[in-house]
């Protein structure tokens, strides 16, 4: 039961442009969402995460949308560096149900290209 | 602060040995957590510690694998009798609550199992 999922394994873009990332969840109780970076030889890198109460949250060149209804989330990234590639996960919890325990889908391959 | 740590690396084993991985969070945090990874998927949990105490397990933690965290310090992972399936990277994080975002869990590099 993949409750997170990334329905796009990877994803190319040029330098300078948007690099939109998307992750939906099946799961009500989630609660909480975040975005990891993972380079390769190195653990998961925390983003930036939203709360379910809020629809969008910036930090930078990155935001990260909510969409409740649609049970959907996206990253932006603007503009996007060559330095952005990497593999890209968005995680979830649901603090009622399972405490800490974050939840996460398969990941995006980020390429960005000079 | 250097981060979270884990060791070995990497670890190559034959079917059937016990294995153990260590893990040391970042000083002051009181949640570790482990999970697993194998290739194309993202990290599953497996795990997690408040202090020395075990409060959640995975379904995935079978009776081969044990953790623990005597001192509310450091964790060590323990598989017994392994097997071909437990070939995986196995992540340790940590994280303090009050601390930077809610539920913001602080990965280490991973130790990478290849059971032959």
């Amino acid at each position: 039961d993949q409750q997170v999922k990334q329905n796009s394994p990877s994803l190319s873009v040029q330098e300078g442009r948007i690099s939109i990332l998307n992750c939906d969840y099946t799961n009500s109780m989630f609660d909480y969402f975040l975005w990891y970076k993972k380079y390769p030889a190195e653990g998961p890198t925390f983003l930036i995460s939203i709360s379910s109460i809020k629809d969008k949250n910036e930090d930078g060149r990155f935001t990260v949308f909510l969409n409740k209804s649609a049970k959907h989330l996206s990253l932006h990234i603007v503009p996007s560096q060559p330095g952005d590639s990497a593999v890209y996960f968005c995680a979830a919890s649901a603090r009622e149900t399972s405490g800490s325990r974050l939840t996460f889908g398969e990941g995006t391959q980020l390429t960005v290209n000079p | 602060d250097t981060g979270v740590s884990q060791d070995p690396r990497h670890k190559i084993t034959k079917r059937g040995q016990n294995v153990t991985f260590r893990c040391d969070p970042i000083s002051e945090h009181n949640r570790l957590y482990w999970y697993r990874q194998t290739l194309g998927q993202g990290p599953e949990f497996l795990t997690y510690f408040q202090n020395e105490a075990q409060l959640e397990k995975s379904r995935l933690l079978s009776d081969r694998f044990s953790a623990e965290r005597p001192k509310g310090s450091f964790s060590t992972l323990e598989i017994q009798r392994t097997e071909q399936g437990d070939s995986a990277m196995y992540l340790c994080a940590s994280s303090r609550p009050g601390q930077g975002a809610p539920y913001e869990q602080y990965f280490g590099p991973g130790t990478r199992l290849t059971v032959t």
